[in-house]
């Protein structure tokens, strides 16, 4: 089945460390996204990317990286830079233009 | 970037009612979107309706698109406890627009 995967669902880091989120799909989309949310609150755009090798800022994307080597996959880091990454994060993928997003199960970020 | 409101904040009702929630954007669009997420889950696509559509179906689900008024509607009929969610409008392109705080429906069995 196609489908875009997250991982971990949990994760938690000291305050100060970098942190690598996953983010892999199958569905053969070409754009690729990340996406903040906190309690009770919508969605942020932190950055996507519509080609391999090729991204940009969304609204919140301070102390936040991304890179997009494969289409497959788009890896968030959460910088220590990042004031407040204590957060649900949701990676989502579309064929782009008019057809909506494809999201994954979220991973939770908590710094400890 | 581009924003969707949903209003209400939050609705609950019995199961069996009709639920109706709103969404109002600001600029221009090709299509708008709306999406369901359980509790600390991804969220699920529902349905998509272009500019030069007024109304869809799907299911229980149906959606109405007013691009004068610049606002849609998703009316959920004979709803049921697992309806319970939030729900959210996003416009597109996707990567333009973000997502309002959504509404919070709660279906009582």
């Amino acid at each position: 089945d196609g489908g875009i995967t997250q991982s971990p669902k949990y994760l938690f880091r000291k305050e100060g460390q970098n942190v690598t989120l996953s983010c892999e799909q199958n569905l053969n989309h070409d754009a690729m996204y990340w996406y903040r949310q906190d309690p009770g609150q919508g969605l942020r755009l932190i950055y996507y990317s519509q080609i391999v090798n090729d991204f940009q800022k969304g609204d919140i994307a301070e102390g936040y990286s991304v890179s997009r080597e494969k289409k497959e996959s788009f890896p968030l880091t959460v910088t220590s830079a990042q004031k407040n990454p204590t957060a649900f994060y949701l990676c989502a993928s579309s064929k782009g233009g008019s057809y909506g997003y494809t999201f994954g199960s979220g991973t939770r970020l908590t710094i400890v | 970037s581009q924003q969707g409101e949903e209003d209400p904040q939050a609705l609950s009702i019995q199961e069996g009612e009709n639920a109706t929630m709103n969404c109002s954007y600001k600029t221009s669009i090709n299509n708008l979107q709306w999406y369901r997420q359980n509790s600390g889950r991804g969220l699920v696509h529902l349905i998509l309706i272009r500019s030069n559509e007024r109304e869809k179906h799907s299911g229980r689900l149906r959606v109405t698109l007013d691009t004068s008024k610049k606002s849609s509607s998703l009316l959920i009929t004979a709803s049921r406890a697992a309806d319970t969610a939030s729900y959210f409008c996003a416009t597109d392109p996707p990567g333009k627009s973000t997502f309002g705080d959504g509404t919070t429906l709660t279906v009582k069995p």
